[in-house]
C-alpha cells in the first residue's frame, strides 16, 4: 500500500526556518499531485499546499502564501515544505497527502509536529 | 477560503443510521462534483471514506454513503457500529485550484 513518510518537524523559534520532507513509496511518485495538510491538535484540517506532479504548478492557502515553499524531489521521491518565519500560529501536525483521482486527496502520512514557541 | 460547514457533533445508537451535512459555496462544494469525506480517529491520520460525492474506494464499509444537493453535500452511515465513533471531516475542490476541508464532525455511538 501508499507509504508516505514525514520528518523534519520539532521545536523551532517564532521567525525561524524549518524544512519538513516526506518519503514516499509504493507508488509511481512522479505521476501525483501532493499536499500539505496541517491540523492543531483537537482541531480541525486545514488545507496548506500542493504542487503538481512535474513541480512546475504550486498553490498555498493564503496563511502561509509568501512564508512556505513547497518543492519535490521526483529521482528521491521525496516533498518538501520549507517554512519560514515561522509564527506560533504555525504550531500543528503536518501531513503529507497524496493527490489521487481528479479532485480527491487520498494516501496520508502519519504526521509531524512542528512546534513554534520561544 | 473559508472552512466549509460542519455539525460539531451528532450522536447516534448502535444500527442506526446518522447523517453528517457540510455546507460550502457555489465556489466549491456546488460547484464541483469534487467532495470527500474523511474519518479520523484519535492520533490517526484521516482515511478516505467517500470521493467525487458518492464513490466509496476500495475497502471501505457499503454501509458509508454521500451525496450532495447544491451547495450542502452529505455523508450517512448506515447501520452504526462502535468502531464508526471518530472525527468525520468534508472537503471539496475549490475555484481558486485548492482545496478546503470542513469544520469536522465528531461522531458519538451511544
Amino acid at each position: 500500500e501508499v507509504q508516505l513518510v514525514e520528518s523534519g518537524g520539532g521545536l523551532i523559534q517564532p521567525g525561524g526556518s524549518l524544512r519538513l520532507s516526506c518519503a514516499a513509496s509504493r507508488f509511481t511518485f512522479s505521476s501525483y499531485w501532493m499536499n500539505w495538510v496541517r491540523q492543531v491538535p483537537g482541531k480541525g484540517l486545514v488545507w496548506v499546499s500542493l504542487i503538481n506532479s512535474d513541480g512546475s504548478n504550486t498553490r498555498y492557502a493564503d496563511s502561509v502564501k509568501g512564508r512556505f515553499t513547497i518543492s519535490r524531489d521526483n529521482a528521491k521521491n521525496t516533498l518538501y515544505l520549507q517554512m519560514n518565519s515561522l509564527r506560533a500560529e504555525d504550531t500543528a501536525v503536518y501531513y503529507c497527502a497524496r493527490g489521487g483521482i481528479p479532485g480527491t486527496i487520498d494516501y496520508w502520512g502519519q504526521g509531524n509536529m512542528v512546534i513554534v514557541s520561544s | 477560503q473559508s472552512a466549509l460547514t460542519q455539525p460539531a457533533s451528532v450522536s447516534g445508537s448502535p444500527g442506526q443510521s446518522i447523517t453528517i451535512s457540510c455546507t460550502g459555496t457555489s465556489s466549491d462544494v456546488g460547484g464541483y462534483n469534487y467532495v470527500s469525506w474523511y474519518q479520523q480517529h484519535p492520533g490517526k491520520a484521516p482515511k478516505l471514506m467517500i470521493s467525487q460525492v458518492s464513490n466509496r474506494p476500495s475497502g471501505v464499509s457499503n454501509r458509508f454513503s454521500g451525496s450532495k444537493s447544491g451547495n450542502t453535500a452529505s455523508l450517512t452511515i448506515s447501520g452504526l457500529q462502535a468502531e464508526d465513533e471518530a472525527d468525520y471531516y468534508c472537503s471539496s475542490y475549490t475555484s481558486n485550484t485548492t482545496y478546503v476541508f470542513g469544520t469536522g464532525t465528531k461522531i458519538t455511538v451511544l
